[in-house]
């Protein structure tokens, strides 16, 4: 398996305060994705990083922001939590663009 | 508007049986495509893979067979197993460093 992590794997929260999800991995791996999980919905891109300070929006990329200081992190940020911002998130890496390994989720509830 | 759609959200098939997951797709210039499966309370795993140079890509139990005209392609799963009940995603993509769009997924049930 690849070596991916992310934390916490369960959050609560509460409506307007910040969250930080963290994305680890050892792999060494160019790319790096932020997923969200939601019924009906799939998997829908939030931000992904293409390398060390490269990051680009996805599909669903408001309330959210990133940050990629080192290889082996990729930072997922609500400034804001919402209601409907409670979800699945997955990270994902690749060395290249295609072959993704995604790691274990963590579910966020905002309250 | 959704560029990869499942539209099958569920299907049960009795063990033993083919499986046959599809996927249609409208974006001509994707040209390569993958599977996934999820377990409940896991991230997605890659199962098997396709490029549109070809039609048919075989890794044991499954098949996945690409129909360029008609932008389709379905995942085969023979015989199925109890173990393949799960979550399935299509995800296709363009050349040129693009990152994946997947489906909603279609939740298959092997019932012994």
């Amino acid at each position: 398996d690849a070596g991916i992590t992310q934390s916490p794997r369960h959050k609560v929260t509460e409506t307007g305060t910040p969250v930080t999800l963290r994305c680890h991995q050892t792999e060494n791996h160019r790319y790096m994705y932020w997923y969200r999980q939601d019924p009906g919905h799939g998997l829908r891109l939030i931000h992904y990083s293409y390398g060390v300070k490269d990051t680009d929006k996805g599909e669903v990329s408001d309330g959210y922001s990133v940050s990629r200081s080192k290889t082996e992190d990729f930072l997922l940020t609500l400034e804001s939590a919402t209601s409907s911002q409670t979800s699945v998130y997955f990270c994902a890496i690749s060395g290249d663009w295609t072959s993704q390994y995604f790691g274990p989720g963590t579910r966020l509830l905002v309250l | 508007d959704q560029q990869v759609k499942q539209n099958s959200p569920s299907l049960s098939v009795q063990e033993g049986r083919i499986s046959i997951l599809n996927c249609d797709y409208t974006n001509s210039m994707f040209d390569y495509f993958l599977w996934y499966k999820k377990y409940p309370a896991e991230g997605p795993t890659f199962l098997i893979s396709i490029s549109s140079i070809k039609d048919k890509n075989e890794d044991g139990r499954f098949t996945v067979f690409l129909n360029k005209s008609a932008k389709h392609l379905s995942l085969h799963i023979v015989p199925s197993q109890p173990g393949d009940s799960a979550v399935y995603f299509c995800a296709a993509q363009t050349s040129g460093n693009t990152p994946l769009v997947f489906g909603k997924g279609t939740r298959l049930s092997v019932i012994a």
